[in-house]
């Protein structure tokens, strides 16, 4: 079975400064990794996802993550927030093999400060 | 715009109410996902459906009932349920087998019990 753990329940940033938001996972065989990001009243949205080949993945509106394959981490970050990242982002794994849906986090709510 | 499309957006019923939800995709997509999305609680996988087939039931109660005609729509029945039960409706669909794909979600029903 895998479990996603997001360590942060709320990040709150400064407009401009930049971010990173947390995903660590367990698993005992190899997984997919993605980021979700979901606005006030909206579905989920991917962000971007790990799949295989580089370890820093690049996705829309500037995010990118690198996947540590020690640490079975799979960090989120932004150089630069905007207002219009505030939202709610979620880090979801799903192994290689089966067919297992997607196991979500908890969720991390980014609050970016004017 | 993802592809998946939820009706209603927002649903009041009573406890001793019956309505439905709905979530159709024209993606060619053939699994089918329901998640239930509560306040500070991870989204919980209700229900998958493969190729029209129910391959997963996470021990939800019967008073949701779920039901895929085709391999475009995917219903969720609500009979008398709890207050406890409002919460955020997401259905999501990927490519057949799921595996290493991202889900695309719809934008939810908003479920109020009261």
């Amino acid at each position: 079975a895998q479990s996603v753990t997001q360590l942060d329940s709320q990040v709150p940033v400064f407009e401009e400064a930049p971010v990173e938001l947390r995903c660590n996972y367990s698993s005992s065989v190899s997984v997919y990794l993605f980021w979700y990001v979901q606005y006030p009243n909206q579905g989920l949205q991917l962000l971007l996802k790990y799949l295989s080949g580089s370890t820093l993945v690049k996705g829309i509106n500037g995010f990118e993550a690198e996947f540590n394959k020690s640490q079975t981490s799979f960090h989120l970050r932004k150089p630069s927030v905007h207002i219009s990242d505030t939202a709610e982002y979620f880090c979801a794994v799903s192994p290689l093999s089966g067919n297992t849906p997607l196991v979500f986090g908890k969720g991390t709510r980014l609050s970016v400060i004017a | 715009e993802t592809g998946v499309t939820q009706t209603p957006r927002h649903l009041v019923m009573g406890m001793t109410n019956k309505k439905s939800l709905k979530c159709e995709q024209h993606l060619g997509h053939n699994a089918m996902y329901w998640y239930k999305q509560s306040a500070k609680k991870p989204l919980e996988l209700m229900f998958v459906y493969n190729f029209k087939e129910q391959t997963e039931n996470n021990s939800v109660p019967s008073r949701f009932s779920p039901e895929c005609p085709n391999s475009s729509h995917l219903f969720l029945h609500l009979h008398t349920l709890q207050p406890e039960d409002s919460a955020l409706y997401l259905c999501a669909s990927l490519p057949g087998g799921g595996e290493g794909t991202e889900a695309f979600f719809g934008q939810g029903t908003r479920l109020t019990v009261v």
